[in-house]
């Protein structure tokens, strides 16, 4: 089955600057990556999405790029602000779905300092 | 529009009890899934349902079940529970026939405690 390895577990920046969270997947066949936010005691909810014939997609100041080769995926995101504090989940599916289903990586506390 | 919602929001139980929580989805909205979210594991896929059909089951134990409705509101039953049961549900809908390529759209979740 497919496995997600996402890092780094925590991300502290300062306002202002940027993160990086990566992500690495083991199905070659998987075509669908979508990265998920969520906020202390709220829902998860999607921010971004990207499908494996495309190689990189940004909206505003997040952006993720994806090598197919490498297999591996990242989330950036650019001018941090304080809202942007949370936990990132990165995910993978294959096309069959499978007992898998959508496999989510363990998440990024990403901290953002004043 | 209406979000997920999930019903009951939090929830105690005792070891061997059983528990049925429940999701309505997003109106229009067929597909249906389930996961389990706990600290160390995250989050690991349950089942996936369209028009009342199983069509993905993950790697849980047979205590685990699900069913949908023709309404397309789900249900997930636990049977038995066990201490490691305690987690964060959060059930998932979808407008495309399969859930596991396109966007979720979560609910809010149940937290079970088993105790």
């Amino acid at each position: 089955g497919e496995n997600v390895e996402q890092h780094p577990s925590t991300l502290s920046v300062q306002e202002g600057d940027s993160a990086v969270i990566k992500c690495t997947y083991s199905d070659s066949a998987s075509n669908y990556f979508p990265w998920y936010k969520q906020e202390l005691g709220k829902r998860p909810q999607l921010i971004i999405d990207i499908r494996s014939n495309v190689g990189e997609k940004k909206d505003q100041r997040i952006a993720v790029t994806l090598n197919k080769t490498a297999k591996h995926f990242s989330l950036h995101i650019t001018e941090t602000q304080p809202e942007d504090s949370a936990v990132y989940f990165c995910a993978a599916s294959s096309p069959g779905g499978g007992a898998d289903g959508l496999t989510f990586g363990k998440g990024t506390h990403l901290i953002i300092q004043p | 529009k209406a979000g997920v919602t999930q019903t009951p929001r939090y929830l105690i139980k005792t070891r061997g009890q059983q528990v049925t929580l429940s999701c309505s989805p997003i109106s229009g909205h067929r597909s249906v899934s389930w996961y389990q979210q706990t600290p160390g594991q995250g989050l690991q896929f349950l089942f996936e349902y369209f028009s009342e059909t199983q069509r993905n089951k993950g790697n849980f134990p047979g205590r685990f079940s699900g069913r949908q409705f023709s309404n397309s509101r789900s249900e997930m039953n636990v049977s038995t529970l066990e201490l490691g049961d305690s987690a964060l549900y959060l059930c998932a809908s979808s407008l495309a026939q399969s859930s596991y390529n396109s966007p979720l759209h979560f609910g809010n979740g149940t937290r079970l405690t088993v105790t």
